[in-house]
């Protein structure tokens, strides 16, 4: 079965530059979750979309926004990347409007700002 | 290829009954394996394990690791509505790589 796929899945950029994560939802899930995970924390929720609008804002830095297209999928994108910027970050996707309210996870990306 | 899968996906309970999720995997150079209950926006962190047949519990919940079998389980006893979410479990391999499986959504009713 199709899952979420995120690119890229290692990413290393220089402080001070720009990174843009993507995640391709599971076919016919409306909504993505962004989250953002440090070594050794949990996840924390970053942002959400439903059908192309944002649901719902978490701990997302003004540093960094996120969109959804036409066809679902979503980036994140980071500017004035910081070495605390440092993490995995994770894309789930869901179809609530199908009353699953499961959240399939994607691989993730792994991003280290050097 | 690698992969996390758990069942059931779903589960409904009442008040007081036990539960067991389990969560298999098959990944190349495994690390740990976590489990996650996620509630709202984001999970939240339970266990983690990296040696087989050593149990931790955590008040009503423990969890248990096979490395032979390649599976853990997540147990919750007398199990309270508060309990109901999705129970994620997930496995870190490789060089920090991290796989979710989908999740076992449980709901406890009264």
């Amino acid at each position: 079965a199709a899952g979420v796929i995120q690119s890229p899945r290692h990413l290393i950029k220089e402080k001070r530059e720009t990174a843009t994560l993507k995640c391709y939802p599971i076919p016919r899930h409306d909504t993505v979750y962004w989250y953002q995970q440090g070594p050794g924390q949990d996840p924390q929720f970053l942002i959400s979309f439903y059908e192309k609008m944002q649901s719902d804002k978490g701990s997302i830095p003004d540093r960094f926004s996120a969109q959804q297209f036409s066809d679902y999928h979503s980036e994140l994108n980071m500017s004035s990347l910081e070495l605390g910027d440092s993490a995995l970050y994770f894309c789930a996707s869901s179809s609530p409007g199908q009353g699953n309210t499961e959240a399939f996870f994607g691989q993730g990306t792994r991003l280290t700002v050097v | 290829e690698d992969k996390v899968v758990q069942s059931p996906l779903s589960l409904v309970v009442h008040e007081g009954d036990t539960v067991t999720l389990n969560c298999s995997y098959e990944v190349t150079n495994f690390r740990s394996l976590l489990w996650y209950k996620q509630e709202k926006k984001a999970p939240t962190f339970l266990f983690m394990l990296t040696s087989s047949g050593i149990e931790k519990k955590s008040g009503r919940l423990s969890s248990i690791l096979d490395k032979k079998e390649l599976f853990s389980i997540l147990n919750i006893t007398a199990t309270q509505t508060g309990d109901s979410a999705v129970y994620l479990c997930a496995v870190v391999y490789n060089n920090n790589d991290m796989r979710f499986g989908a999740g076992t959504r449980l709901t406890v009713k009264p």
